[in-house]
């Protein structure tokens, strides 16, 4: 499969811990984007890398969030201290980014469903 | 910040007739215009998108159209089936970082 993949696909923990997902981009894609989804709802971007440069981040993407993309190639987020609003499903998406100031197709993964106890 | 907006968030037709589901934006400077489907526990799947240069795209038995007076865009599905079945999500994009969705509508393609 060569698609985004995400990593692990379900997660359960405790409030308080913290937890790391994984996002493996579909190859060569410059961009890479995270969403958050909770039931009922469109995606909500959190944040967006070109290749290992993060350029935005959402006022949703507290300082308990952390996202990083050492390489330009996979990329993890990070909560600390986690709290039950952060239960919800975390979609990471690429792009191939090689149209500099125009948007182009994202391509999701499967997504990682986090449910805080 | 840019706003969508999408209706109905409920859509119910018969097997073959048309759906159509509409949304609007808010920010004037909004280029690129994408819809998903997402089947349930599945990831959202781009099944066709216009950018704001273009009036009208059509792909087999789906077609979207774009007022960018009106700021509004619509998704058009006729012929509908059983496998048309999903949630959609309009968005809007004003460049090359984030897309803003709308809420999404769940559309029922009754036998």
């Amino acid at each position: 499969d060569t698609g985004v993949s995400q990593n692990p696909r379900h997660k359960i923990t405790k409030r308080g811990q913290n937890v790391t997902f994984r996002c493996d981009p579909i190859s060569e894609h410059n961009r890479l984007y995270w969403y958050r989804q909770t039931l009922g709802q469109g995606p909500e971007f959190l944040t967006y890398f070109q290749n290992e440069a993060q350029l935005e981040k959402s006022r949703l993407l507290s300082d308990r969030f952390s996202a990083e993309r050492p390489k330009g190639s996979f990329s993890t987020l990070e909560i600390q201290r986690t709290e039950q609003g952060d239960s919800a499903m975390y979609l990471c998406a690429s792009s191939p980014g090689g149209l500099a100031g125009e948007t182009e197709t994202q391509y999701f993964g499967p997504g990682t469903r986090l449910l805080v106890l | 910040g840019e706003n969508v907006e999408q209706h109905p968030s409920t859509l119910s037709v018969q097997e073959g007739d048309s759906a159509v589901i509409k949304c609007t934006y808010s920010d004037s400077a909004s280029n690129y215009f994408p819809w998903y489907k997402q089947e349930l526990g599945k990831r959202p799947q781009l099944i066709i998108d216009i950018r704001s240069n273009v009036g009208e795209k059509k792909d087999q038995r789906i077609a979207v159209t774009l007022n960018k007076t009106a700021k509004h865009f619509s998704l058009h599905i006729t012929e509908t089936q059983p496998e048309d079945s999903a949630v959609y999500f309009c968005a809007a994009s004003i460049r090359d970082d984030k897309i803003i969705f709308g809420k999404g509508t769940r559309l029922h393609i009754l036998p």
